[in-house]
């Protein structure tokens, strides 16, 4: 599975938009990006994933970059539930659960 | 209803005891999987089963004996515990087909401290 670079931390004002960015330049053909975050104390969260087009959903919106080495999650109004740690991760759709999360943003939502 | 749920939520034990975590799923789901998650955050696939059948066994020592008696429940036992087998072990399932196949429910975690 191809690896994955995020900012170890970022803080978003209640109400604003979080844009959270992940790298993963060497992403091959097949491999889909999934987002996932993981409240304290709690399992992680599936949040949203895609393949080419970007894909947008009740939680969050997912950008990908046309050569496919990028993507930005958008959480477009930010609450204080929604800080927590978020993983970028890519890997092939069918090769389920074969993925190691790593160390993910800290997004801390501020009033 | 709880999706994914795991027993014991905390489990405290000496070096050397035997233990197991129950991991029960009522989604439906084909494939249930243990993931293991360290004091620095880094959640780690362990084991993988589908239809009760392993399929990804990640570089675990085979003290970590997956069990799977039905397509709705993953157990994990663990034989003489060791320091560094302090953590939380998460629980996971997801259903078949392409990309949703990886559309992934986690328990809420079981924090193993062995003393």
């Amino acid at each position: 599975d191809a690896k994955t670079t995020q900012p170890p931390s970022m803080d978003c004002a209640e109400g604003r938009a979080a844009n959270l960015p992940c790298n993963h330049s060497t992403i091959s053909g097949n491999e889909y990006v999934y987002w996932y975050r993981q409240i304290h104390s709690q399992g992680p969260q599936y949040i949203i994933h895609g393949l080419k087009n970007n894909e947008t959903n009740e939680m969050a919106s997912l950008i990908i970059t046309e050569d496919r080495k990028s993507s930005t999650l958008i959480l477009p109004h930010a609450t204080l539930r929604d800080t927590a740690v978020y993983y970028c991760i890519v890997r092939v759709g069918t090769n389920a659960g074969k993925s190691t999360f790593g160390d993910g943003t800290t997004l801390t939502v501020k009033p | 209803d709880t999706a994914v749920s795991q027993t014991p939520k905390y489990l405290v034990t000496q070096m050397g005891n035997d233990k197991s975590i129950k991991c029960e799923q009522n989604l439906g789901h084909d494939t249930m999987y243990w993931y293991k998650q360290d004091s620095k955050k880094f959640l780690k696939i362990m084991f993988s089963y589908n239809n009760k059948e392993l399929i990804i066994n990640e570089t675990v020592p085979n003290r970590f004996s997956p069990k799977s008696p039905d397509k709705a429940h993953l157990n994990l036992h663990i034989n003489s515990l060791e320091l560094g087998d302090s953590a939380v072990y998460f629980c996971a399932s997801s259903p078949r087909g392409s990309s949703s196949y990886n559309e992934q429910f986690f328990g809420p975690g079981t924090r193993l401290t062995v003393l």
